[in-house]
């Protein structure tokens, strides 16, 4: 679990602030991901990076911003969001982006008002 | 559009039991099949990666198999223990959409009575 960080690991907001979720991969790997996870729905695929270079959006509403500095870093910047954007939202790294297993962080818990 | 299946959504088992959870998917061209588990409020440990050209995978009590013509997974966990209680969620890697990319089921909310 150690190896995929988060922050914060809970977040409220009001529907006018501007906040940003950080993920950090101590793993070495080369592949980033961001993940919706709501209520009863399966995990949704929302960004995908690789070598820092964004490879996919998942028709993700401009209102989420990714941002990828480095290999190690990634982060997912939150603007004019709406009370059913409320999730848990998981990071998760791979050594590729092929098959290999992807590590989860612990995600964090976004409660907007 | 690749859809995954999770049936039953929870299940309650006392412990000592031997269990199996069930995956689905429409799509059979999946490159793998994993399971995770997953505590509340917490993100996605892997338990188990089977490769499209594997059959099963073994790793301590737990058990899983792929059927990938039948569109099938099923996890067995031997000797349940209170500490399996969590989430369990079955993901295919595969192209959907031109994109490769992991599609998740919504889970079994596994519950072990001690």
């Amino acid at each position: 679990e150690t190896g995929v960080t988060q922050t914060p690991r809970h977040l409220v907001m009001g529907m006018t602030n501007k906040k940003s979720l950080k993920c950090e991969q101590h793993l070495g790997h080369n592949a980033m991901y961001w993940y919706k996870q709501s209520a009863k729905k399966p995990l949704e695929l929302m960004f995908v990076y690789n070598f820092k270079e964004q490879t996919e959006n998942n028709s993700v509403p401009s209102r989420f911003s990714p941002e990828c500095p480095n290999s190690s870093h990634l982060f997912l910047h939150l603007h004019t969001l709406q009370p059913e954007d409320s999730a848990l939202y998981l990071c998760a790294s791979s050594q590729d982006l092929s098959t290999d297993t992807q590590y989860f962080g612990p995600g964090t818990r976004l409660t907007v008002l | 559009k690749q859809e995954v299946t999770q049936i039953p959504a929870a299940l309650s088992v006392p412990e000592g039991e031997n269990l199996v959870l069930n995956c689905s998917f429409t799509d059979s061209a999946i490159y793998n099949l994993q399971w995770f588990r997953q505590d509340p409020g917490k993100g996605l440990t892997s338990l188990l990666l089977i490769q499209s050209s594997q059959r099963e995978q073994t790793s301590g009590r737990l058990n899983a198999s792929l059927d990938k013509s039948s569109g099938r997974s099923t996890l067995y966990i031997a000797a349940s223990q209170p500490g399996d209680s969590a989430t369990y969620l079955c993901a295919v890697f595969g192209r959907d959409f031109g994109n490769e990319k992991l599609t998740f089921g919504t889970g079994t909310r596994l519950t072990i009575i001690p």
